[in-house]
């Protein structure tokens, strides 16, 4: 089936700084998704993108659907507290159908 | 609107029983799924109903059966319990037309000894 190959696995930043993750596919999606899960929580949807090269904001996050089909990446710009979370992307080829990658581990020091 | 609930939020289960996970949604979607987490990956699609009545297979159905009698409950269920099921177990549902945009249950966090 298809896989996502998500990076990277965790990080540990400064709060204020810039973060950007990405993932990468072997096969091409419709729709890209990225979420983001507190402890003990669901995933809530942040950004979805659903046009090859279109590029989506949500207050500090940006987010991109590669040319290829074959990825997407996450921007989060002035890291604060609030943002610490496992962030997930997800890849969709039909309606509902979603293909999770293994998920970012977000840290963030005051 | 209580969005998606899950019951119950934790069990503990001794292999070969067997049990029932209840979804429910208010607010009149049409799909719903079913997903294990495993510690450290992803979210991994077990089930998944398009609407009342209907049901197909997601990437790992094997070992669970679900039920969509009425269009706001979806029912997973284990009819042997195994170790390898240990898992957090999330319910979604989401609009027809905006398949992509899921709105997902608290999780029910299931122990298999």
């Amino acid at each position: 089936g298809q896989q996502l190959n998500q990076s990277p696995q965790s990080m540990f930043i400064q709060e204020g700084e810039d973060v950007s993750m990405n993932c990468t596919s072997s096969s091409i999606f419709n729709t890209w998704l990225w979420y983001k899960q507190d402890p003990g929580e669901g995933p809530v949807l942040l950004i979805a993108l659903y046009k090859a090269g279109e590029l989506t904001s949500n207050g500090r996050l940006t987010a991109q659907f590669g040319i290829t089909r074959k990825d997407s990446f996450l921007n989060i710009s002035a890291s604060i507290p609030s943002d610490v979370g496992i962030y997930f992307c997800a890849g969709q080829l039909n309606a509902g159908k979603s293909t999770f990658g293994d998920g970012t581990t977000l840290t963030v020091k005051p | 609107n209580a969005g998606v609930t899950q019951t119950p939020k934790f069990r503990v289960l001794k292999t070969g029983q067997s049990m029932t996970l209840l979804c429910a949604q208010d607010m009149n979607h049409e799909y719903m799924y079913w997903y294990r987490q495993d510690p450290g990956m992803g979210l991994r699609l077990i089930h998944y109903s398009v609407g009342e009545g209907t049901t197909a297979k997601g990437e790992v159905p094997d070992g669970y059966n679900v039920s969509r009698l009425k269009k706001q409950n979806f029912l997973l269920g284990l009819e042997s319990a195994a170790p390898s099921q240990t898992s957090v177990y999330f319910c979604a549902s989401s609009y027809l037309d905006k398949g992509y945009e899921q709105f997902f249950g608290p999780g029910t966090r299931l122990t298999v000894l």
